[in-house]
C-alpha cells in the first residue's frame, strides 16, 4: 500500500515565523501535490510537482513556496507566516505513468495554526 | 478550467437507510476522470469510487455507487444500507485525462451524518 506520511499532526507558530511542512512518500510516486483545506471551500492546489526539481503553481501560490530535492519528499514553505495560512494542509502522490489507477494518494494532514 | 459544485453542505442519514450526494460539474474536455473522496473525522483522506467519463456503465463499489450523466455533467454518489462508518466529509473531484497525471479540482465538500 501506499504510504504518505506528514511530519506533523499539528503545528503552531508566530506570525512571521518561517514554516517547513514535509511530505513523504514511499510508492516512488513522481507526482506530488500540496493542498490547503478549509471549511466551505473544499481542497485547493497550492503547488505540484511532476519531478525531482520541478514545480508548478497551483492555484492559490501566494505566500508559499516548495522544494522537491529528492523524488519522495516534497515541502512546502511558509517564508513568513500569516494567521491567513491557518489551516489544514493535505500533501497527495500519485504515479504519473499509470493512468489506469489515476488515485491520489493523501497524507493525514497538517493543522497549522498562525497566531 | 473545470469547476466542481457540491450543492448539500452537510446531510443526515439513519443507518441502513440509503442516501445520495449530488456533485455537478462543468468543464469542456471530453475524457476526464470523477472520484468520490472520503474524510472520515481522523482527516485521512481514501478513494471510494472512480468514474471514466468514455464508459457509460456506472461504477460500483459494494455499498457505494454513482449515477453518471454526462450530457447534464452530473455525477451523485449513492451510499445503501448506511452505516456508523460512513460518518465523513465526501468530496466530488475531477481529472482531465491528459498524457500525465493531471491535477484534481475538488468541489466543497459534502458532510454526511449517519445516525442510530
Amino acid at each position: 500500500d501506499v504510504k504518505v506520511t506528514q511530519s506533523s499532526r499539528y503545528l503552531v507558530k508566530r506570525t512571521g515565523e518561517k514554516v517547513f511542512l514535509e511530505c513523504v512518500q514511499d510508492m516512488d510516486h513522481e507526482n506530488m501535490f500540496w493542498y490547503r483545506q478549509d471549511p466551505g471551500l473544499g481542497l485547493r492546489l497550492i503547488y505540484f510537482s511532476y519531478d525531482v526539481k520541478m514545480k508548478e503553481k497551483g492555484d492559490i501560490p501566494e505566500g508559499y513556496s516548495v522544494s522537491r530535492e529528492k523524488k519522495e519528499r516534497f515541502s512546502l514553505i511558509l517564508e513568513s507566516a500569516s494567521t491567513n495560512q491557518t489551516s489544514m494542509y493535505l500533501c497527495a502522490s500519485i504515479n504519473g505513468w499509470d493512468k489506469y489507477y489515476n488515485e491520489q494518494f493523501f497524507g493525514p494532514g497538517t493543522r497549522l495554526t498562525v497566531l | 478550467a473545470q469547476t466542481v459544485t457540491q450543492s448539500q453542505p452537510e446531510m443526515s442519514v439513519q443507518e441502513a437507510e440509503t442516501v445520495t450526494l449530488s456533485c455537478t460539474y462543468d468543464t469542456s474536455e471530453n475524457n476526464y476522470y470523477l472520484f468520490w473522496y472520503k474524510q472520515p473525522p481522523s482527516r485521512q483522506m481514501i478513494l471510494v469510487i472512480r468514474q471514466e467519463a468514455y464508459k457509460q456503465q456506472n461504477a460500483t463499489e459494494n455499498r457505494f455507487s454513482v449515477n453518471f450523466q454526462k450530457a447534464a455533467k452530473s455525477f451523485s454518489l449513492k451510499i445503501s444500507d448506511s452505516q456508523l462508518g460512513d460518518t465523513a466529509m465526501y468530496f466530488c473531484a475531477f481529472m482531465p485525462n491528459t498524457g500525465t497525471a493531471s491535477k484534481l479540482t475538488f468541489g466543497t465538500g459534502t458532510r454526511l451524518q449517519v445516525t442510530l
